[in-house]
C-alpha cells in the first residue's frame, strides 16, 4: 500500500542550525518524491521534486531507495524557512495521484 | 489572474445532508485535482477531473462525485454527509504540459458537519 510518513509534527530549530525533516514512504514500485510547502496564510505549493535533482531555497532532498527515505535538508536555516513541510508521492501508472504525509511543521527561532 | 478560486470559504452543514463545493482553475489549467485536509492531516486525493472526466479516483466512498464543466471549472458533490467528513477542501489545478508535481492549489473549502 501506499503510504507517507512523516515522524515529526514539529521541528525547532535556531537560525543558522541545519534543518532535516524527514520523510519516509512505502509504494509498490518506483515512485517520484516531492516536497510541498505552506507558509503562514498563504496556499500549498510545491517546493521540489526529487525527478529534477534541484535545490531550491537551499533545500535538497536525496532518496534513499534503500531506506525509504526523501529527507528534505538546508544546512542553514533561515527564520523565512518557517512553515509546514509535506512529503508526498505519486507513481507510474497513477501520476495524478499524489499521497501525501501528515507533514512537519518547521520553527526556525532567532 | 486569481488563480486557482474555491467557494465558498466556508459552510456548515448537518449529517444526512449533501453539499456542493466549486473550484476554477487557474486561467489555461484544464485539470483538476480535489483533496480532503482533515485537522492535523495533509491532503487525502479525492480525485482528478480531466476533459470532463473522472481520470483517477482515490480511496473514497461513491457518495464523493464530481463534474467537470466545459469552461474546465469543477464541483465536489458529497452526499449524506458523516461526521467525519468535516475538513478542508482543497482544489488543485494543472495542466499536461506542467513539470510532474507542479499543481496550483486553491485556498480551500472549510466544511463543518455538525
Amino acid at each position: 500500500a501506499q503510504r507517507v510518513t512523516q515522524p515529526e509534527k514539529l521541528l525547532s530549530v535556531f537560525k543558522g542550525a541545519p534543518v532535516e525533516l524527514k520523510c519516509n514512504y512505502s509504494y509498490s514500485g518506483s515512485p517520484e518524491l516531492f516536497w510541498y510547502v505552506q507558509y503562514s496564510r498563504q496556499r500549498l505549493q510545491l517546493l521540489l521534486r526529487h525527478i529534477s535533482r534541484e535545490s531550491i531555497k537551499g533545500f535538497t532532498a536525496d532518496l534513499n531507495k534503500g531506506e525509504t527515505s526523501f529527507h528534505l535538508k538546508k544546512p542553514f536555516a533561515q527564520e523565512e524557512d518557517s512553515a509546514m513541510y509535506y512529503c508526498a508521492l505519486t507513481g507510474p501508472g497513477n501520476f495524478n495521484k499524489f499521497y501525501f504525509g501528515s507533514g512537519t511543521k518547521l520553527n526556525v527561532k532567532p | 489572474d486569481a488563480g486557482v478560486t474555491q467557494s465558498p470559504t466556508h459552510l456548515i452543514k448537518t449529517r444526512g445532508q449533501q453539499v456542493t463545493l466549486r473550484c476554477s482553475p487557474k486561467s489555461g489549467h484544464d485539470t483538476v485535482s480535489w483533496y480532503q485536509q482533515a485537522l492535523g492531516q495533509g491532503p487525502q486525493f479525492i480525485f482528478q477531473y480531466y476533459e470532463e472526466e473522472e481520470r483517477q479516483r482515490g480511496n473514497f466512498p461513491d457518495r464523493f462525485s464530481g463534474h467537470q464543466f466545459p469552461n474546465y471549472s469543477s464541483e465536489l458533490n458529497v452526499n449524506a454527509l458523516l461526521l467525519g467528513d468535516s475538513a478542508l477542501y482543497l482544489c488543485a489545478s494543472s495542466f499536461p504540459g506542467l513539470a510532474l508535481g507542479t499543481q496550483y492549489f486553491g485556498p480551500g473549502t472549510r466544511l463543518t458537519v455538525l
